[in-house]
């Protein structure tokens, strides 16, 4: 299974300000996501996200709000912008994964708690 | 499109009883069924999965469930909780052309001693 960290792990940001999440995992990936986990919810994929494409973000999701990067297979960032209260979250990436050839299952960060004031 | 249901928000079980959570899923196509852990303030834990072959599948810490087409149901069972099962569990479902994940909306576990 991979590796995967992510900064910061939390962090308390006022309105109108935006922030930069990092996700480093250590190995090589194909794909990559990120998720949004707001409180006492379920998980919500917010976008996929391949190097050398650009992301795919879900209905309700938009780039402008939730721009991402992926310059290598190691590494991708997710900026919250323009931020409001409603984005306070948890935000994890995953990373696509498998043994044996088998590359079907996802491995998570341990997460970014954002609140927003 | 594919959709994950979770009956019941909250279960509460005595040590060593068994463990019983149930999950029902849409999908247009042949789904990846997969079940995940949340301790507190932790990330997600990947438990057991089902992507094909047989239907009945054992993960860690001594969870299976079992995938019936028939019912669209993946249910997650444990023979004895233990205290340390106290966290909430996701079922989720994935297509096997994009792997996108489909959450359900948690069970929160208790373990009463």
């Amino acid at each position: 299974s991979a590796v995967i960290s992510q900064k910061p792990s939390r962090d308390i940001c006022q309105r109108g300000t935006s922030l930069t999440i990092q996700c480093q995992v250590d190995s090589q990936v194909t794909m990559m996501f990120w998720y949004r986990q707001q409180p006492g919810q379920s998980l919500t994929l917010i976008a996929t996200a391949n190097q050398g494409s650009e992301a795919t973000y879900e209905s309700g999701f938009v780039i402008d709000k939730f721009p991402i990067s992926r310059p290598n297979l190691t590494f991708s960032t997710l900026t919250v912008s323009n931020m409001s209260p409603e984005d306070s979250s948890i935000y994890l990436c995953s990373v696509l994964g498998g043994a044996g050839g088998h590359y079907n299952e996802q491995f998570f960060g341990p997460g970014t708690r954002l609140t927003v004031l | 499109a594919q959709s994950v249901t979770q009956l019941g928000s909250h279960v509460s079980v005595s040590e060593g009883a068994l463990v019983l959570l149930r999950c029902n899923y849409s999908s247009s196509v042949p789904p990846y069924l997969f079940w995940y852990v949340q301790y507190p303030n932790q990330g997600l834990q990947l438990l057991l999965k089902y992507t094909t072959g047989a239907t009945l599948v054992k993960g860690i810490n001594g969870f299976e469930a079992e995938f019936k087409k028939s019912e669209t149901s993946f249910h997650l069972t444990k023979p004895s909780a233990h205290m340390s099962d106290a966290a909430e569990y996701f079922c989720a479902v994935s297509r096997s052309n994009d792997y996108k994940l489909s959450f359900g909306a948690g069970t929160t576990v208790t373990v009463r001693a």
